[in-house]
């Protein structure tokens, strides 16, 4: 089984321009999970799905950001407008939930590294 | 609130040396997971161990070594033999077990180099 893919895995944008990433989760994985790492810090949660529904969105996921899960499957997540303070590896992670407790271990992908000039 | 502290920024051994990354971790909750990844130079993070806070047994994986002490709030991780292929940053990471949606809060790392 192929892990967590992310693409692209370098992106340089100039201000103002808006951007998409994309992951591919572990298939059998019911929940998907983006995280935003800056240099020197640990990664911070931005928001999560479960199969295709958003269900938490962090405070740091401005209106500028958008994530989604069509069927389940694949997730983007866009920012528009970008600003300097986006540049960061933006990470994503999935897991398979049984029920409705637990935290159960995340695989990480590779990340996309957002430079904004 | 949840916070995780990793007091040590960076850690140089030679190579094998024993080493030991600390964590200590804040929660009101009396359940909840703690975890350890490992971030090579190539960026991935990579799953070490999961926790839960009913277990405060120790747990050794082969070189690797994890301390749980829930009085002290501390899940530290020892790498026994250090070798230049251990040189990474290694995040300690709290997982809530209850509503929360399972999303990680992590420390700020700790970067291991192991010198031959």
């Amino acid at each position: 089984d192929t892990g967590v893919s992310q693409d692209p895995r370098h992106k340089i944008t100039k201000r103002g321009q808006n951007v998409t990433f994309r992951c591919d989760p572990i298939s059998e994985h019911n929940r998907l999970y983006w995280y935003r790492q800056t240099l020197g810090q640990g990664p911070e949660f931005l928001t999560y799905f479960q199969n295709e529904a958003q269900l938490e969105k962090s405070r740091l996921l401005s209106d500028r950001f958008s994530a989604e899960r069509p069927k389940g499957s694949f997730s983007t997540l866009e920012i528009q407008r970008t600003e300097q303070g986006d540049s960061a590896m933006y990470l994503c992670a999935s897991s398979f939930h049984r029920g409705q407790r637990g935290t159960y271990e995340q695989y990480f992908g590779p990340g996309t590294r957002l430079t904004v000039t | 609130a949840q916070k995780v502290t990793q007091a040590q920024t960076e850690i140089s051994v030679v190579e094998k040396e024993d080493v030991t990354l600390d964590c200590v971790y804040e929660t009101r909750d009396t359940t909840y997971y703690l975890f350890w990844y490992k971030q090579p130079p190539s960026g991935e993070l990579v799953f070490l161990i999961r926790r839960n806070s009913f277990d405060e047994q120790n747990e050794i994986s082969g070189r690797y070594s994890w301390n749980f002490q829930k009085s002290t709030s501390s899940f530290n991780f020892t790498i026994t033999a250090s070798q230049v292929v251990d040189s990474a940053v290694y995040f300690c990471a709290l997982g809530m077990i209850y509503n929360q949606g399972g999303k990680l809060i992590f420390g700020q790392g700790t970067e291991l180099s192991v010198k031959p």
